[in-house]
Formats: structure tokens, sequence, C-alpha cells
């Protein structure tokens, strides 16, 4: 149980052009889903906490209108980069907790590679 | 500012060789603390969540436990498959915040 899946693995794209990265809990519905970034070498570093159905909250120095976060169902939350730079290739990882009431536990899903060229 | 300092950055260990992960932390309230392996080029795999101090968990090989101040994760007779990086979080308390706070992570090797 507690599957999360991204979509998709890797994606190579132009600078300037636009990206979407799909998180999907499989096999339960997530109140609240997060989107980290991890640098090579380093920890994971939270950019977003999505909840379904109302505006995401962005971690400070995140900039809201470049990455785009829709949590359009309580299995579905997206992330879009816009105008893409190389300086955004990085790995994108998302998270989801189960409803309210459950456990505190955060699922991870295994991750988007991201490269701007 | 919650914060998670993970010892050592990296470490080597022989087949069967024990030892132990430390994670140091400060945090305001802890409503958990959360232990992830993580493969290279992969998500966090969630190991455990430890809820208060004396606390301890098991899953085959590791044992996880929890004091006010630190929490450690110990691996007996490891094997080469335990080699990945492990990562420990704090959850704080109060309110509907339910986000992680991260250490950087230890490295771990296990040589046949």
């Amino acid at each position: 149980g507690a599957v999360v899946s991204q979509h998709p693995s890797w994606v190579i794209c132009k600078s300037g052009t636009s990206v979407k990265i799909e998180c999907r809990s499989l096999d339960f519905q997530a109140t609240t889903m997060f989107w980290y970034r991890q640098f090579p070498k380093q920890s994971l570093m939270l950019m977003a906490t999505s909840n379904e159905g109302s505006k995401a909250t962005y971690e400070q120095g995140v900039e809201k209108d470049k990455f785009l976060i829709n949590h359009a169902s309580l299995t579905l939350s997206t992330l879009t980069v816009t105008s893409a730079h190389p300086e955004d290739s990085s790995f994108y990882i998302c998270s989801a907790r189960v409803l309210a009431g459950g456990p505190v536990e955060q699922y991870f899903g295994p991750g988007t590679r991201l490269t701007v060229t | 500012e919650d914060q998670v300092t993970q010892s050592p950055e990296a470490l080597r260990l022989q087949e069967g060789e024990s030892s132990s992960l430390n994670c140091s932390y400060t945090v305001s309230g802890l409503r958990g603390l959360f232990w992830y392996r993580q493969d290279p080029g992969k998500g966090p795999e969630f190991l455990f969540t430890l809820y208060s101090a004396g606390e301890e968990k098991e899953k085959e090989r590791l044992k996880a436990t929890l004091t006010k101040k630190e929490s450690f994760l110990h691996i007996t007779a490891p094997k080469p498959e335990d080699s990945a990086t492990y990562l420990c979080a704090v959850q704080a308390s109060g309110g509907s915040n339910y986000k992680l706070t991260f250490g950087k992570g230890t490295l771990l090797t296990v040589n046949p």
C-alpha cells in the first residue's frame, strides 16, 4: 500500500519551454501533497505544499509563478516548471500524505529527473 | 527553525559489521521523526516513524531509537543490499503543517 507514482521519470527540455510533472497516489487518497527538489549529493528541499482544492503554499525563496502547482483531486497533483532554464535542472520528487486523521508519514514518488538544455 | 544534522556523512562497513547512524535534531515540538532510505536516482523509501523519547522500532536488520535530542539507526550484520543513503527528517507539532525537514543523509556502503 501507499504507492506514489510520478510521470515522467525523466525529461529533457529546451531553455524557455515549460514542463509538467504529474504525481499520483495510486492506492490511497492524499489530503496533502508535497513537492521537493534535490540537487546532486544534497538532501531534499521542500518547495511547496499543496492541499486538494486550494492554493499551494510555497517555501521562502521558491517562485510561485515559475513553479505552478495544481492539486486537482485527492490522487493527483501537478508541478509545471514554466520558462525553464538550465539552473532548474534537478531531481524533483513528490510525496503524499494520507487523509487527515491517518498516519503522518509521507510516501514519496520515484522522482523526475529534469534536464534543461 | 527546525534543524536536522546527520552523522557521519559517509560510512563504509564490511558485511556483517554492525554500526549506528546518528540524527540530531532541534524542533519546537516534535510530531514525529522519520527515517527513510534512498537509493541513487530513486525517491526515499519510508522505514520508520518515531513519536516520543524512548520509542524503538525494528525492521529486519534495522532498529531505530529516539531520545529528546537525537535518534539512532542501528544496523546489525549489514549486507551489501543495505547500501544506500539513509535520511532522517522531523515534523513539528501544532497546526496543520505536516512538512518534513530533512538532514543531509548518511551514505552507507557495505562491502562484501
